[in-house]
């Protein structure tokens, strides 16, 4: 049992390039998040899913696309990489009223 | 507004010394809490929660946490701090009614030995 897995671990872009982050889960979780960590300000939720085939906007979407096609992957797309997007990415899942469970993270640097 | 706050940023301690990091939501239904930890370059790890019943929750590695309504507090305890404590936690509020969570900016613990 793997739990939430996201692939790359690292990555840097240029500016303007575009990229796709992969998270995977393997519990059968309904929900999956999306979110931002950057010093001194916490986790922001970028986008969120609620099962397959939807998605929401959460607190810091512009910029940031998402998909949920099948119920255990939730993908993150940056169409146009911008300096600003440098920024640890973390991937989470959870089951109805239950605690979300955490990826271990993709590093992102946009040069 | 629902906002959580955690207002101390950064906490040094004495290894077996005590700890309390501090915690204060505004929500407008009753929340879920929660407090996880996060080492360096790690994802969150879930240390306790709190949904309902007992106001004194029980977590992993020794750490406890205090739901007071009245205070709109959920601090986080632990009675002697070892070494491995040394990381970054987070407090976050939930509710029933909601899908999402809102995290507090976080409280940097450094243990001395």
């Amino acid at each position: 049992n793997a739990g939430v897995t996201q692939t790359p671990k690292f990555r840097v872009l240029k500016t303007g390039q575009s990229m796709t982050l992969l998270c995977a889960q393997d519990m059968n979780h309904e929900y999956m998040y999306w979110y931002r960590q950057d010093p001194g300000m916490g986790l922001r939720l970028i986008h969120y899913s609620v099962g397959e085939g939807t998605t929401a906007k959460g607190e810091v979407p512009d910029g940031y696309n998402v998909s949920r096609l099948k119920k255990q992957n939730f993908l993150l797309g940056l169409e146009s990489a911008a300096p600003s997007q440098t920024s640890v990415y973390f991937c989470a899942s959870k089951w109805g009223v239950s605690e979300q469970y955490f990826g271990p993270g993709t590093r992102l640097t946009v040069t | 507004a629902q906002s959580v706050t955690q207002p101390d940023i950064h906490i040094t301690v004495s290894e077996g010394a005590s700890l309390e990091l501090r915690c204060n939501y505004s929500y407008g239904a009753t929340p879920y809490l929660f407090w996880y930890v996060q080492s360096p370059g790690q994802g969150l790890q879930l240390l306790l929660k709190y949904f309902s019943g007992d106001t004194l929750v029980q977590g992993i590695k020794g750490f406890e946490a205090e739901f007071k309504r009245s205070q709109s507090s959920f601090n986080l305890r632990k009675p002697s701090v070892h070494w491995s404590d040394a990381a970054e936690y987070f407090c976050a509020v939930g509710a029933r009614n909601t899908d999402k969570l809102i995290f507090g900016t976080g409280t940097r613990l450094q243990v001395f030995p």
